[in-house]
């Protein structure tokens, strides 16, 4: 089974820009999660999608949001980058907290790396 | 809010030796899930270990076991038999299931080293 893949893997942009990064889930796992982790404030939980709905998100500006397709795969979006927003963006899917076993484990993708000059 | 906290930001370990990770973590909910998750230098997260927080046992999983402590909200990694393969970073995180899904907070990680 294929695991959870984010494209692009790198991606430099400039401050003011925009930027969109895309998270392909396990088959079957209908949760996306999305967490923000630098070196300074380590991981941090973005937003959670399933079924193409938001379920939960962390303490981040507006300028962050994120959306799920019907297909599970799951997209996120900065509007008007900032420096800080330099970060490796990692998401993560899982069943969702139904029957399945273990149903609210998450598994990891690579990552995207963003750098905002 | 939930809060995790490793006191340790770095460890080393020599080869075949036993190493344990230290996790508090500050909650108020009953019910919720507990992990250690491994990022190898430039590498993918992966799970290394969960533990659910209605369940007494503590979770093993091969060299890897935990020592949760429920009442003192204390979620330690033991290592046995240490690999230099198991040189990463290691988090902790708490996960609360609340408003219909899921929300993990990850504590600031311990980098381990293990040495030939």
């Amino acid at each position: 089974k294929a695991g959870v893949t984010q494209t692009p893997r790198y991606l430099i942009k400039t401050r003011g820009q925009q930027v969109t990064l895309s998270c392909s889930p396990i088959s079957g796992h209908r949760s996306v999660s999305w967490y923000q982790q630098t070196p300074g404030q380590g991981l941090q939980f973005l937003f959670e999608y399933f079924s193409e709905t938001q379920r939960n998100k962390g303490n981040f500006p507006g300028r962050f949001s994120g959306r799920q397709f019907s297909n599970s795969r799951s997209e996120m979006n900065v509007s008007t980058l900032e420096l800080g927003d330099s970060a490796l963006y990692l998401c993560a899917s899982s069943f969702g907290g139904g029957l399945e076993t273990h149903s609210y484990e998450q598994y990891f993708g690579p990552g995207t790396r963003l750098t905002v000059t | 809010a939930q809060t995790v906290t490793q006191s340790q930001p770095e460890m080393s370990v020599q080869e075949a030796e036993t190493v344990t990770l230290s996790c508090t973590y500050d909650t108020s909910e009953n019910n919720y899930y507990l992990f250690w998750y491994k990022q190898p230098p430039s590498r993918q997260m992966i799970l290394v270990i969960r533990q659910e927080a209605y369940k007494q046992q503590n979770a093993t999983e091969n060299r890897f076991s935990v020592n949760f402590q429920k009442a003192a909200k204390s979620f330690s990694l033991k290592i046995s038999d240490s690999q230099l393969g198991d040189t990463a970073m290691y988090f902790c995180a708490f996960m609360k299931h609340g408003g219909g899904g899921f929300k993990t907070i990850f504590g600031a990680g311990t980098r381990l080293f293990v040495k030939a």
